[in-house]
């Protein structure tokens, strides 16, 4: 069966960088989108970016532009998103979604959960 | 950016009324729309794609409808396991509606 696993919970200071992972299995990595939302703390859901884990090639939300960087290792079936220059406001669930082959997330990560705190 | 509005933000129900949930688009979308329930502590699940195509496994009472910028979520006869925040997602950019929350 399909799962999403991703790394656990952190605890980053204001400008810090954090790197989240995401380990999927249960099916072929490189044919499916990998895309990435966050949820605030009581908050809605919030489009980060994805990547085509086949090519690598990316696509960023106007609000991440510049901040975020989604990287994949096919070897180990895993992707990774980094954010950097973090705020207190950037105190959120991560969640990794899968892609197709028809519209809309199917699978989800977990969520890991990342603080922001001087 | 394509903005998704959700209305309303939070409803009052009861077991086994119908509930209908509104989300309209800024711009049209065709029929690129997913809506996902949501529990406290959980991941999103995906319950409708395309509009108006149920995902494999969820109850025939939810439904969906629309197309363009309009579009419809209905529960048919709310369930206790129904109570949770619903989403809706456009797929041109993959913007997300602000949810709307089904309480009791």
């Amino acid at each position: 069966q399909v799962q999403l696993v991703q790394s656990g919970t952190e605890v980053k200071k204001p400008g810090a960088s954090v790197k989240v992972s995401c380990k999927a299995s249960g099916y072929t990595f490189t044919v499916y989108y990998l895309h990435w939302v966050r949820q605030a703390p009581g908050q809605g859901l919030e489009w980060m970016g994805h990547i085509n884990p086949n090519s690598g090639d990316t696509k960023y939300a106007q609000t991440f532009q510049g901040r975020v960087t989604l990287t994949r290792d096919t070897s180990i079936s895993t992707a990774y998103m980094e954010l950097n220059s973090l705020k207190s406001d950037d105190t959120a669930v991560y969640f990794c979604a899968r892609g197709g082959p028809l519209p809309g997330f199917g699978y989800w990560g977990q969520g890991a959960l990342v603080t922001v705190s001087s | 950016d394509i903005q998704m509005t959700q209305s309303p933000s939070t409803l009052s129900a009861s077991v086994g009324d119908r509930v209908t949930i509104t989300c309209r688009a800024s711009q049209s979308i065709r029929t690129w729309l997913a809506w996902y329930q949501q529990k406290p502590g959980k991941a999103p699940k995906l319950l409708i794609y395309k509009a108006s195509n149920l995902e494999s496994g969820v109850p025939s009472r939810f439904s969906g409808s629309g197309s363009g910028t309009e579009f419809t979520l209905t529960i048919r006869s709310l369930q206790p396991d129904d109570f949770a925040t619903y989403y809706c997602q456009q797929y041109n950019s993959y913007s997300f509606g602000g949810g709307t929350k089904v309480e009791i």
